[in-house]
């Protein structure tokens, strides 16, 4: 059974800090790898997928990482701001037909 | 936008009510999800469809059934609802891959629905 694993489950950091985000699973034999954006009392924003035979993908400030042998991801933010405090969630998908697991998420604090 | 409504936002029921969630999309996408999101559990998997008619259980299912009789609508049921069903529900469809509609595809979410059971 896949498991997501996030740590830190919290994290604040001066604004301008560059920060990165871990997220961790136990089967390595993945189809994908996404990361989402939650603000409170709202729903899930996808911000970047990953697919298996890919290392990386990139969307503005933020990159994402993909090592599957390691069973590992992260999220790189560039030059945080206040506007990027949210909760990041992390989910990996076994197969194309098989639904997304996700990890409890970090809930992420830029201080101004 | 992917075009998912989820209705209604918020609702307050009884312990021993049926409640019935539903989730609209504009988009005719096969996969559709629900999760429910608690404190220190995250997010996990209630029912999902792969098709009208064509649905499967997650790892949370007790307690609910769901029906799927058009493209666009995935309901969610409580039968009697408990007070160990107080969550928010959020729908999500999976978005197409290219010409391939397959699940594991990038996910889009409803705004959800906060339930409380007394």
């Amino acid at each position: 059974k896949q498991e997501v694993t996030q740590i830190p489950a919290a994290l604040s950091v001066p604004e301008g800090e560059n920060l990165v985000l871990n997220c961790s699973f136990t089967d390595s034999a993945i189809y994908n790898l996404q990361w989402f954006r939650q603000d409170p009392g709202k729903g899930l924003t996808s911000l970047l997928l990953i697919q298996s035979s890919q290392r990386e993908q990139t969307s503005g400030r933020l990159n994402a990482s993909l090592d599957k042998s390691s069973g590992r991801s992260t999220l790189y933010i560039a030059a945080s701001q206040p506007g990027d405090s949210a909760t990041y969630l992390c989910a990996v998908s076994n197969s194309g037909n098989t639904p997304l697991v996700f990890g409890k998420g970090t809930r992420l604090s830029v201080i101004a | 936008d992917a075009g998912i409504t989820q209705s209604p936002r918020h609702k307050v029921t009884e312990t021993g009510t049926p409640v019935t969630l539903r989730c609209h999309q504009t988009e005719n996408h096969r996969y559709m999800y629900w999760y429910r999101q608690d404190p220190g559990h995250g997010l996990r998997l209630i029912h999902y469809s792969y098709g009208v008619k064509d649905t499967d259980k997650g790892e949370v299912s007790d307690g609910y059934s769901v029906s799927r009789s058009k493209t666009e609508d995935f309901l969610l049921t409580l039968e009697s609802a408990t007070s160990s069903q107080t969550s928010v529900y959020f729908c999500a469809i999976s978005e197409r891959q290219g010409r391939r509609d397959v699940g594991g595809g990038k996910l889009f979410f409803g705004s959800g629905t906060q339930l409380s059971v007394l």
